[in-house]
């Protein structure tokens, strides 16, 4: 079986820009979580999605927002890149109760 | 709110020694705990997991870890180390199954030949 996969697998981008990142889950997986990764922050909750419906929500500006379409797959999006965005997003897919699987990341610099 | 604490940042261990990595955790309940491993530039593996019962738990690559609820723990430990192991730890805790996991700082592990 797959595992979950991002892409991609890194990012360069302007401040002010934006930028969608996509994460495919394990096949069957209807969850699929989102979680950025900074040295001084640590691993921080963005959303979660399941059977398309966002629910969860973490801390985080408008300026991040999410997607989960009907395969399942999901997107998040950064609207007006800050330079404090740059971080390794996580994604995870799970069935089983709290067993999450992470994808790789990806890895957002921003200039 | 539910908390994570790993007090190590960093830990530096021979090879072949033992190891404890230590986590408590600041939650009104017993919650849902785990152990996560993480190398460079690379997702999240999971170690292992403790949802109830039998309060030592194994886990993959020879971990384990054990919960002790009168000291809200659940340090992770293996018994002696290979070069392999060295990468960052997570801990984490969710209060249900579907919750969202909370992560502690993670704590780096470096083997010394």
């Amino acid at each position: 079986k797959a595992g979950v996969t991002q892409t991609p697998r890194y990012l360069i981008k302007t401040r002010g820009q934006q930028v969608t990142l996509s994460c495919s889950p394990i096949s069957g997986h209807r969850s699929v979580s989102w979680y950025q990764q900074t040295p001084g922050q640590g691993l921080q909750f963005l959303f979660e999605y399941f059977s398309e419906t966002q629910r969860n929500k973490g801390n985080f500006p408008g300026r991040f927002s999410g997607r989960q379409f009907s395969n399942s797959r999901s997107e998040m999006n950064v609207s007006t890149l800050e330079l404090g965005d740059s971080a390794l997003y996580l994604c995870a897919s799970r069935s089983d109760p709290a067993q999450a699987f992470f994808g790789q990341g990806t890895r957002l610099t921003v200039v | 709110a539910q908390s994570v604490t790993q007090p190590d940042i960093h830990i530096t261990v021979s090879e072949g020694a033992s190891l404890e990595l230590r986590c408590n955790y600041s939650y009104g309940a017993t919650p849902y705990l785990f152990w996560y491993v993480q190398s460079p530039g690379q997702g999240l593996q999971l170690l292992l997991k403790y949802f109830s019962g039998d309060t030592l738990v194994q886990g993959i690559k020879g971990f384990e870890a054990e919960f002790k609820r009168s000291q809200s723990s659940f340090n992770l430990r293996k018994p002696s180390v290979h070069w392999s192991d060295a990468a960052e730890y997570f801990c984490a805790v969710a209060f249900s199954g579907y919750s969202t996991l909370t992560f502690g700082k993670g704590t780096m592990l470096l083997v010394s030949p």
